[in-house]
């Protein structure tokens, strides 16, 4: 079945700094790629996904990247804001189930 | 709407007890998960339905039983609870395939002693 791998587990970061997150997959067939945010004690709450029929999506301060050659995809967030902080979980799919990554715990300092 | 919602909050399970947890979701979504979340772990498909009457298997779905008689309603059953199934329980809809947004409840805590 589908593996994913999501790096890195914790990554702090000053407010206004940008922060990236990377995931690999391992199955070729895979074709959607969606990002999840998870607040403290809350539920994941999609933010952004992507597609294997385009190598790019942006929304305001957030962007995806995809690789398939490589079978990577990033998550990119720039001029991060203290309500940044949280769970981030990426996830790969080609039909029926997600596979999500181990998540990625994001920390914005004031 | 209220979305996806899930019952009990929290529950403590003696080793070997059953229980059923909730879920209704009211947008109307063929899709629905159970989904269970260890720390640090991310998030494990349990079980899936892509409609009322059907069922099939996740990552994980040992230890667990789901129905799905209406579009509605998708509880899950654990049956002889074991401290391996202590965790939090996420339920989830989508509206028509896997690849779209999906909608999570507010989740279900889970401890077994």
């Amino acid at each position: 079945g589908e593996n994913v791998e999501q790096h890195p587990s914790t990554l702090s970061v000053q407010e206004g700094d940008s922060a990236v997150i990377k995931c690999t997959y391992s199955d070729s067939a895979s074709n959607y790629f969606p990002w999840y945010k998870q607040e403290l004690g809350k539920r994941p709450q999609l933010i952004i996904d992507i597609r294997s029929n385009v190598g790019e999506k942006k929304d305001q301060r957030i962007a995806v990247t995809l690789n398939k050659t490589a079978k990577h995809f990033s998550l990119h967030i720039t001029e991060t804001q203290p309500e940044d902080s949280a769970v981030y979980f990426c996830a790969a799919s080609r039909g029926s189930t997600l596979t999500f990554g181990k998540g990625t715990m994001l920390l914005v300092s004031p | 709407n209220a979305g996806v919602t899930q019952t009990p909050k929290f529950r403590i399970l003696k080793i070997g007890q059953s229980m059923t947890l909730q879920c209704t979701q009211d947008m109307n979504h063929n899709y629905m998960y159970w989904y269970r979340q260890d720390p640090g772990m991310g998030l494990k498909l349990i079980y899936y339905s892509v409609g009322a009457g059907i069922t099939d298997k996740g990552e994980v779905p040992n230890g667990y039983n789901v129905s799905r008689s209406t579009t509605e309603d998708f509880p899950l059953r654990l049956e002889l609870a074991a401290p391996s199934q202590t965790s939090v329980y996420f339920c989830a809809s989508s509206p028509s395939t896997v690849q779209e947004t999906q909608y999570f409840g507010p989740g279900t805590r889970l401890l077994v002693l």
